[in-house]
């Protein structure tokens, strides 16, 4: 089946350690989305892509990068994790931008000790 | 910007009642209107969507919502729920047309449906 999928399902960091996270899809989708869940929260998009353009939210912390190195992959760099990086973070695609479905994986939950 | 409040994060039912789960939404633009739902370690995935015509919508397992312009809401509702509709239930609005993306969510419901 067609999916969006993520590794690992939870990740357990240190302080300041850096951490990545990976993103595939088999959807053959242009747009690669990535959200941060905290608890009790709605989702937040930190940034997407529409092919290899990147496009970064205005308030998505600088400690928050990310790579497209081809359309099935993406990858969510967290420089420098701190206490409040703790949080789920969703990965999501579509065909294009503008009112399309947006499948999402299952996330990644992120622990920094 | 566009702003959504889910009016309850929680609703307990028991099951083959109805239940409505209430989204309003703030926006100075013309939008489009999304229901995810999240069942337990599992991602969202889309249960309904409204881009235009007709203001009901449907879903395959049941659920319906009415998008109502003058009142900004877009609640979402089922006659008769089943256990396995206990799951996280989440609204979403983006601007309407051309490239814009951006889906901007609301906090959750959380509906447990009880035997």
């Amino acid at each position: 089946d067609a999916m969006v999928i993520q590794n690992p399902r939870y990740q357990v960091t240190q302080f300041g350690k850096p951490v990545t996270l990976s993103c595939s899809q088999t959807l053959n989708h242009n747009v690669m989305y990535w959200y941060q869940q905290k608890s009790s929260q709605a989702p937040k998009l930190l940034f997407h892509y529409y092919d290899k353009d990147f496009n970064n939210e205005a308030d998505t912390p600088d400690n928050f990068q990310s790579r497209r190195p081809n359309t099935s992959f993406c990858f969510l760099d967290i420089r420098s994790p701190g206490l409040g990086d703790a949080a789920m973070y969703l990965c999501a695609t579509s065909r294009r931008q503008g009112g399309d479905e947006q499948f999402f994986g299952p996330g990644t939950r992120l622990t920094v000790l | 910007a566009q702003s959504v409040t889910q009016l309850d994060s929680q609703v307990p039912v028991f099951e083959e009642a109805p239940v409505e789960l209430r989204c309003n939404y703030s926006s100075s633009v013309s939008v489009y209107l999304f229901w995810y739902v999240q069942y337990p370690n599992q991602g969202l995935q889309l249960l309904l969507k409204y881009l235009s015509g007709s203001t009901l919508v449907e879903s395959i397992n049941g659920f319906e919502a009415e998008f109502n312009k003058s009142q900004t809401s877009f609640h979402l509702r089922k006659p008769s729920v089943h256990i396995s509709d206990t799951a996280e239930y989440f609204c979403a609005v983006s601007k309407s047309g051309g490239s814009n993306y951006k889906l901007t969510f609301g906090k959750g419901t959380l509906l447990t449906v009880n035997p």
